[in-house]
């Protein structure tokens, strides 16, 4: 049983590009949460998709944006790269409202030069 | 605002040691509390959770509190290990209007366990 698995695991882009992070939700979860962890921080919420429809949004500009596929697996990008977007970005799955049995992936690690 | 506090910031202890991480919230209304371990450059890893009506779980040597009265949570490790070296994060959910929950993530305890 495949836990959350999320690619690249490393990344680095230039300030002012775009990036595409995937992530695939474990065996049996249908949603899928984003989260930004800064050097030394928590995680902060990006946001959440359920039923390929975004059902949450934290306080992230509109440079961050996400889709959900039909198999529930979900892309987050991220336009016109700023520097302070380097961050370990997570991806948590969970099903339906039983975010208490949230599941987390390795992370993407995005260095922004 | 919905806030989670941990303190201390980082602790070093011996091997073999006892130590104790605090997590004070004010997140309202109140869901569930888990504790998380999230070693260097992974996902977090879910420890325990523990609702309102719970005021003690344990894995293994881990055990966590709750005080939901002064909205006050523990997690002690027992008999410390190298491997506990790791960042633990307190996460609180509260419920939304309309249904789903929202959580709140602590800045972590960086915990380094030494021989």
């Amino acid at each position: 049983d495949a836990g959350v698995t999320q690619s690249p695991t490393h990344l680095i882009k230039t300030r002012g590009q775009q990036v595409t992070l995937r992530c695939s939700p474990k065996s049996g979860h249908d949603t899928v949460s984003w989260y930004q962890q800064a050097l030394g921080q928590g995680p902060q919420f990006i946001f959440q998709y359920y039923e390929e429809e975004e059902r949450q949004r934290g306080n992230f500009p509109d440079r961050f944006s996400g889709h959900q596929f039909p198999n529930y697996s979900s892309e987050l990008n991220v336009n016109a790269l700023l520097l302070g977007d380097s961050a370990l970005y997570l991806c948590a799955s969970s099903f339906g409202d039983r975010d208490y049995e949230q599941y987390f992936g390795p992370g993407t690690r995005l260095t922004v030069t | 605002k919905n806030q989670v506090e941990q303190s201390p910031q980082s602790l070093i202890i011996l091997e073999g040691k006892n130590c104790t991480l605090q997590c004070n919230y004010t997140v309202s209304p109140f869901s569930n509390l888990r504790w998380y371990k999230q070693d260097t450059g992974r996902g977090p890893v879910s420890l325990t959770i523990m609702t309102f009506s719970e005021n003690t779980k344990s894995n293994g040597r881990y055990t966590a509190t709750l005080d939901a009265d002064t909205k006050q949570s523990s997690l002690h490790i027992t008999a410390s290990q190298l491997s506990d070296s790791a960042s633990y994060i307190c996460v609180v959910s509260a419920g939304l209007t309309g249904g789903g929950n929202k959580l709140t993530f602590g800045t972590g305890t960086q915990l380094k366990v030494e021989l």
